[in-house]
């Protein structure tokens, strides 16, 4: 069964450092999205991404957050500088686009990776 | 603003007995998705179930069905025949399609499963 793969599964870095975060989304799916989920909390959206440029954004995306899709298969979330508040876990989702399959316009199922735990000492 | 509210932090359950997990949802769009995610200790979220909100009819995917009361604006997730690998977190999330494709999660129900 196709699935979402991230690397790595783990990162540490230093407070200021730059990471960058990898997904292989399921190949025939044209939407993918960063979400985080800070240890004990609900899963925060970050950004969906689609065509090749950022669809929405929330709050928690700023200037130090950005996306891109490199080749045809990878998806990466860089952070250029990382601060202690941005431990969490990371995951990258993709999905189908609208209109295949049934259950309306709100059916765009998206499946998660397994994450990336990122640790900023 | 939309929001989506899991009111039980932590639930039990015996093995083989069926279990509701509660979510209620707020909105004032009238297109929207419902959707179970479920995350066990190794930490992947793994979706099981869709609502939508034209939907006449409950989803129900093998042991897992979707107990779908618009008018209370709730979309319970009832496990049955629990499994002990069904202990894991339970997310609620809810998508507004006038609003985007951002998923707009819960806080989460733990559940354990007793042999």
């Amino acid at each position: 069964e196709p699935e979402v793969t991230q690397t790595p599964s783990h990162q540490v870095t230093q407070m200021g450092q730059e990471v960058i975060l990898r997904c292989v989304p399921i190949s025939n799916h044209l939407y993918f999205y960063w979400y985080r989920q800070i240890l004990g909390q609900k899963v925060e959206f970050l950004v969906s991404f689609y065509n090749n440029e950022i669809s929405e954004k929330s709050e928690i995306f700023d200037d130090q957050f950005s996306v891109e899709r490199p080749d045809g298969s990878n998806f990466t979330l860089k952070i250029r500088s990382t601060k202690l508040e941005d431990s969490a876990m990371y995951f990258c989702a993709s999905s189908t686009p609208l209109g295949q399959g049934t259950g309306g316009a709100a059916k765009n199922i998206q499946y998660f990776g397994a994450g990336t735990r990122l640790s900023v000492l | 603003a939309q929001k989506i509210t899991q009111t039980q932090p932590g639930m039990f359950v015996q093995e083989k007995e069926a279990v509701t997990l509660d979510c209620t949802y707020d909105t004032s769009d009238p297109s929207y998705g419902l959707f179970w995610y479920k995350q066990p200790s190794s930490g992947e979220m793994i979706f099981l179930i869709y609502q939508g909100s034209y939907d006449q009819q409950n989803a129900t995917e093998g042991r897992y069905s979707l107990n779908f009361q618009k008018a209370r604006k709730s979309a319970n997730l009832v496990i049955s025949a629990s499994q002990l690998g069904d202990s894991a977190m339970y997310f609620c999330a809810m998508r507004v399609v006038n609003s985007g494709y951002a998923l707009n999660f819960g806080k989460g129900t733990s559940l354990l499963v007793t042999p």
